[in-house]
């Protein structure tokens, strides 16, 4: 089994949709989680650290249900912008910095 | 600011030659990683230097790879030979700490074919 695994996609929804990415992770020490952003061909980025509080950023909103071992991640009014790999990421206590991807989610937002 | 910076960007080899793959990190970053991501499977980390340390070198799939960073600037993962299976995009990543907390910042990748 996968330590973090993600919905296969791809999502193909058009401009305005709501879109939610789901995630769970198997690890109960993961300890930082993380929502990064891939365009085609492009390094991974940062788009958003998720709290167990939830946090949000303008469209984006983040949460994090550590019974649960689930992270969400929520695009509201999407954008043609928005089309991209959605990475699902997870860093465990006592391993430093090494960060475990989710194998991504490919979003196409079409006009 | 410059950011993380790789080269070549992209690299096609024979089975059993050898590449070197390099990495500048920004400036001032002492945490240094190393992912890859073949086809069709999520990245998955290599190692991690601090300065010139190597921190956790868990995720080096065998000894044909090597990778260094004397001095603690740049950073080269050498494979040697190469085989099929490494062909993939080689990830570099910085950090100004190491902590759980620190955010990477990733190079463009190192796109690898061997044939």
């Amino acid at each position: 089994r996968k330590e973090v695994e993600q919905d296969p996609g791809p999502f193909n929804v058009p401009e305005g949709a709501t879109v939610a990415f789901n995630c769970t992770y198997s690890n109960s020490a993961s300890q930082s989680f993380f929502w990064y952003r891939q365009d085609c061909r492009k390094e991974p980025k940062l788009l958003m650290s998720v709290y167990s509080s939830g946090n949000e950023d303008g469209r984006f909103t983040a949460q994090l249900n550590r019974a649960s071992q689930y992270i969400s991640l929520l695009i509201r009014d999407s954008k043609l912008s928005d089309s991209a790999t959605y990475l699902c990421v997870v860093n465990n206590y006592n391993q430093g910095g090494k960060l475990i991807f989710g194998q991504g989610t490919e979003l196409s937002v079409k006009p | 600011e410059a950011g993380v910076t790789q080269f070549p960007s992209h690299s096609v080899i024979e089975k059993g030659q050898t590449v070197t793959l390099r990495c500048d990190p920004i400036s001032g970053h002492d945490n240094l990683y190393w992912y890859r991501r073949v086809m069709g499977k999520e990245i998955k980390f290599l190692l991690h230097f601090v300065k010139e340390s190597k921190q956790d070198e868990s995720g080096m799939p065998n000894n044909r790879f090597l990778a260094e960073r004397t001095g603690g600037t740049y950073s080269t993962l050498k494979v040697q030979p190469a085989e099929l299976e490494d062909s993939g995009v080689y990830f570099c990543a910085s950090s100004q700490g190491g902590s759980l907390y620190n955010e990477q910042f990733f190079g463009p990748g190192t796109r690898l074919t061997v044939l």
